[in-house]
């Protein structure tokens, strides 16, 4: 399978904790995104990589969240001091650099969070 | 700041029977649309996109949508229904003139498919 990969899958954390979640874009896309869906709601932007420079990042839900392509290929998502509404999808897409904007974006299958 | 709306949170439709899921959209200037589906427990699928030209998108599994900029809508269609096209289906939309690439989407309309 070739298509975006997200791992984990699941998550399960204590209030407080930090936790990391990895996604592995399709090898020739070089642009990387990360949303964020919530139960019964469609996926909310947080940021967007190009390459490894970060050109969106105003989305992000608080300073708690991060994140990072260090070397334009895999990219990771950081959520420190998590929260009980933290709980949530959070899904990864890439896409190749088409007429900006008009490209498929390619979703992975997620990494579903729960905050205890 | 765009928006995307899909005002049924359901849709029922018998197998063989045409099905449609309906979008509507705001945005600045021209937009680009997008129709995503959703399995249980998984991410999203791409079905098909409007850019430009033919108002009449096909896409992925038999479905096509169209675009129709006087009543900004982007409705998904198929001409006989499966058990199996039963999923969540999600409206997206982003502004032709965008830099920041974010795709805005609709909550979502549940399709249930029934033999």
């Amino acid at each position: 399978d070739t298509g975006v990969s997200q791992d984990p899958r699941h998550k399960i954390t204590k209030r407080g904790q930090n936790v990391t979640f990895r996604c592995d874009p399709i090898s020739e896309h070089n642009r990387l995104y990360w949303y964020r869906q919530t139960l019964g709601q469609g996926p909310e932007f947080l940021t967007y990589f190009q390459n490894e420079a970060q050109l969106e990042k105003s989305r992000l839900l608080s300073d708690r969240f991060s994140a990072e392509r260090p070397k334009g290929s895999f990219s990771t998502l950081e959520i420190q001091r998590t929260e009980q509404g933290d709980s949530a999808m959070y899904l990864c897409a890439s896409s190749s650099s088409g007429l900006a904007g008009s490209e498929t974006q390619y979703f992975g299958p997620g990494t579903r969070l729960l905050v205890l | 700041a765009q928006s995307v709306a899909q005002p049924e949170d359901q849709v029922n439709v018998a197998e063989g029977n045409p099905l449609t899921v309906k979008c509507t959209y705001s945005v600045s200037g021209n937009p680009y649309l997008f129709w995503y589906v959703q399995y249980p427990n998984r991410g999203l699928q791409f079905l098909l996109k409007y850019i430009t030209g033919d108002n009449l998108v096909k896409g992925s599994y038999g479905f096509e949508a169209e675009f129709n900029k006087s009543q900004t809508s982007f409705h998904l269609k198929k001409p006989s229904a499966l058990v199996s096209d039963s999923a969540l289906y999600f409206c997206a939309v982003r502004p032709a003139n965008n830099a920041g690439n974010m795709l805005t989407f609709g909550g979502g309309t549940r399709l249930m498919v029934k033999p």
